[in-house]
C-alpha cells in the first residue's frame, strides 16, 4: 500500500514569506506527527495529532509555526514569516493508533531552504 | 525530560564484518520503548528494530540485534554480516509509555555508518 507522502519535496523561499508543507498519512492511521531535522539540532518533535483529541503542540518552536489536520487525514504545517533558521528537513510520520509501541511510518520529508 | 545520546558521530565497517553502534538514554520512567531507525540518503526513515523496556530478552531482526541494559540505560545496535546497503545514518530513539508519557519520539544525534567493500 501507499506510504506517507509529503509535498513539496523541496521548497526554496525568501525570508519573510509564508510556507505550507503538506503530509498525507497512511490511510487508516489515526496518529500523525511532525518532526524537524536540522544540522545543528538533530531530529526534533514539533506536533502530534491523535484522532479528535487536542493536538500536542509542545514542540512548536514559536508562534510562527502552526499545523492543522483536516478530517483526521491530511495535515498542513504552516510557517509564517520564515527565517533562515527555519531551514531544515520537515518530516511527517503516522502510526495506526496510540496507546501501543506502534511503529511510526515516516514520509520522505520536505527540505525547506530560506534564503 | 528524556534525552538520548549517541556518542559515535561516524563509524565504518568492512563488508561482511560486524559493527556495534552505541546509544545511552536518560529517563525517570520505568516503562518505555526504544527504537533504532535507519535513514539512507533518500531521507526515508526506516524502523530497524524496537525494544520494549519491560521485556528482558534482547530484540533481534535478522542481521540486526540489540544489547539492552536497562540498569545502565544502554541500548546498542549490532549489525552482523554488514552489507553495502546498510550504509546510512542510524538514529536511536526513545518513546515513553503511552499512558504516562508522550507519544513523541526523542532522537539521538545519529551515527553515520560507512560500509567499505
Amino acid at each position: 500500500g501507499a506510504g506517507v507522502s509529503q509535498s513539496p519535496s523541496n521548497k526554496v523561499t525568501e525570508k519573510g514569506k509564508d510556507v505550507e508543507l503538506r503530509c498525507d498519512p497512511i490511510s487508516g492511521h489515526t496518529a500523525l506527527y511532525w518532526y524537524r531535522q536540522s544540522l545543528g539540532q538533530g531530529l526534533e518533535f514539533l506536533i502530534y495529532f491523535q484522532g479528535n483529541s487536542a493536538p500536542d503542540k509542545s514542540g512548536l518552536p514559536s508562534d510562527r509555526f502552526s499545523a492543522e489536520r483536516t478530517g483526521g487525514s491530511v495535515s498542513t504545517l504552516t510557517i509564517q514569516r520564515t527565517q533562515q533558521e527555519d531551514s531544515a528537513v520537515y518530516l511527517c510520520a503516522s502510526s495506526p493508533r496510540s496507546g501501543r509501541a506502534g511503529e511510526q511510518f515516516f514520509g520522505p520529508g520536505t527540505r525547506l531552504t530560506v534564503l | 525530560a528524556q534525552t538520548v545520546t549517541q556518542s559515535q558521530p561516524e563509524m565504518s565497517v568492512q563488508e561482511a564484518e560486524t559493527v556495534t553502534l552505541s546509544c545511552t538514554y536518560d529517563t525517570s520512567e520505568s516503562d518505555y520503548y526504544l527504537f533504532w531507525y535507519k535513514q539512507p540518503p533518500s531521507r526515508q526513515m526506516i524502523l530497524v528494530i524496537r525494544q520494549e523496556a519491560y521485556k528482558q530478552q534482547n530484540a533481534t531482526e535478522n542481521r540486526f540485534s540489540v544489547n539492552f541494559q536497562k540498569a545502565a540505560k544502554s541500548f546498542s545496535l549490532k549489525i552482523s554480516d554488514s552489507q553495502l546497503g546498510d550504509a546510512a545514518m542510524y538514529f536511536c530513539a526513545y518513546r515513553g509509555h503511552p499512558q504516562g508519557g508522550s507519544e513523541k519520539l526523542v532522537f539521538g544525534k545519529g551515527t553515520k555508518l560507512t560500509v567499505n567493500p
